[in-house]
C-alpha cells in the first residue's frame, strides 16, 4: 500500500510555542489530506480537512487560528498548534487519500503519528 | 450529520474463537464503509472496504464485513480468531457532505485474544 510519513514522531514544546507537524504522502499524489486527534484510549476525532491548494475545512469546535493547515502541495500537508498549551498535548495523526470530484472516495493512508507534548 | 456507532469496547476472546463486532451508522445518502485496524504500536491500516456491489466483502488477514442496508449496519467478522488479531478495530464512514468527502470513525473496540 501506499506509504505516509509523519515528522516530527515525537515533539516536546514549552507552553506558547508553535509547533509545525508535516505529512508526506511518499509515493503517491494526494489530493486529500485529513488531519486527526487522538486522545488516550479514544477514537480519532478528524480534525480537519485539507485539499491541495484550497483552505482547510475544520470541524465543528476546532480552532483554524490555532491549528493551522497547509496543503501546499499533493504529496505535503503540514499542521502547525500555534501558542501551544498543555491541553494540547496529544497524539496527531495525517492521513492521505485520493478523491476526485464526484469519484468514489478511495481509502485513506494513515501516517504513523506524532506524539506533543506541551509543557 | 453522520455518525457511527461501535458498541463493543472490550472484548476477550480465546484462540479459534468467533468474531464478530459490530458497526452501526447513521447517514441518509450513500456512504462509503470501511474498517481499520491498529495493531500495538503500530499506525492504522485498512482491513476491508466497502464501496458498492457485493454487500459481503473479504478483507486481509481472514477478515469479512457484511453491508445490510436495512440495518445501518457494516459488522466485521472472522471464523477463528488468532492471537495475533489483538489489536484495536474502528469502523469508519465516508460521505459527501458540504462538497467534499467527511469521514467519520467509531469509539473502536479492542480486542484481545488469549492464547
Amino acid at each position: 500500500g501506499a506509504v505516509v510519513s509523519q515528522h516530527p514522531s515525537r515533539v516536546i514544546c514549552k507552553s506558547g510555542t508553535s509547533v509545525k507537524i508535516e505529512c508526506r504522502s511518499l509515493d503517491f499524489q494526494a489530493t486529500t489530506m485529513f488531519w486527526y486527534r487522538q486522545f488516550p484510549k479514544q477514537s480519532l476525532m478528524l480534525m480537519a480537512t485539507s485539499n491541495e491548494g484550497s483552505k482547510a475545512t475544520y470541524e465543528q469546535g476546532v480552532e483554524k487560528d490555532k491549528f493551522l493547515i497547509n496543503h501546499a502541495s499533493l504529496t505535503l500537508s503540514t499542521l502547525t498548534v500555534t501558542s501551544a498549551h498543555p491541553e494540547d498535548s496529544s497524539f496527531y495523526i495525517c492521513s492521505a487519500g485520493t478523491s476526485g470530484g464526484t469519484s468514489s472516495y478511495n481509502e485513506q493512508f494513515f501516517g504513523p503519528g506524532t506524539r506533543l507534548t506541551v509543557l | 450529520a453522520q455518525s457511527v456507532s461501535q458498541h463493543n469496547h472490550h472484548v476477550i476472546l480465546s484462540e479459534a474463537a468467533s468474531l464478530e463486532l459490530g458497526c452501526n451508522y447513521s447517514y441518509g445518502g450513500t456512504v462509503n464503509l470501511f474498517w481499520y485496524v491498529q495493531y500495538p504500536g503500530q499506525h492504522l491500516q485498512l482491513l476491508l472496504k466497502y464501496f458498492s456491489g457485493d454487500p459481503l466483502v473479504k478483507g486481509i488477514k481472514g477478515f469479512e464485513a457484511e453491508f445490510i442496508k436495512s440495518k445501518f449496519s457494516f459488522n466485521l467478522r472472522k471464523p477463528s480468531v488468532q492471537w495475533s488479531d489483538t489489536a484495536e478495530y474502528f469502523c469508519a464512514v465516508t460521505a459527501r457532505s458540504g462538497g467534499y468527502q467527511k469521514v467519520t470513525f467509531g469509539t473502536g473496540t479492542k480486542l484481545q485474544v488469549i492464547p
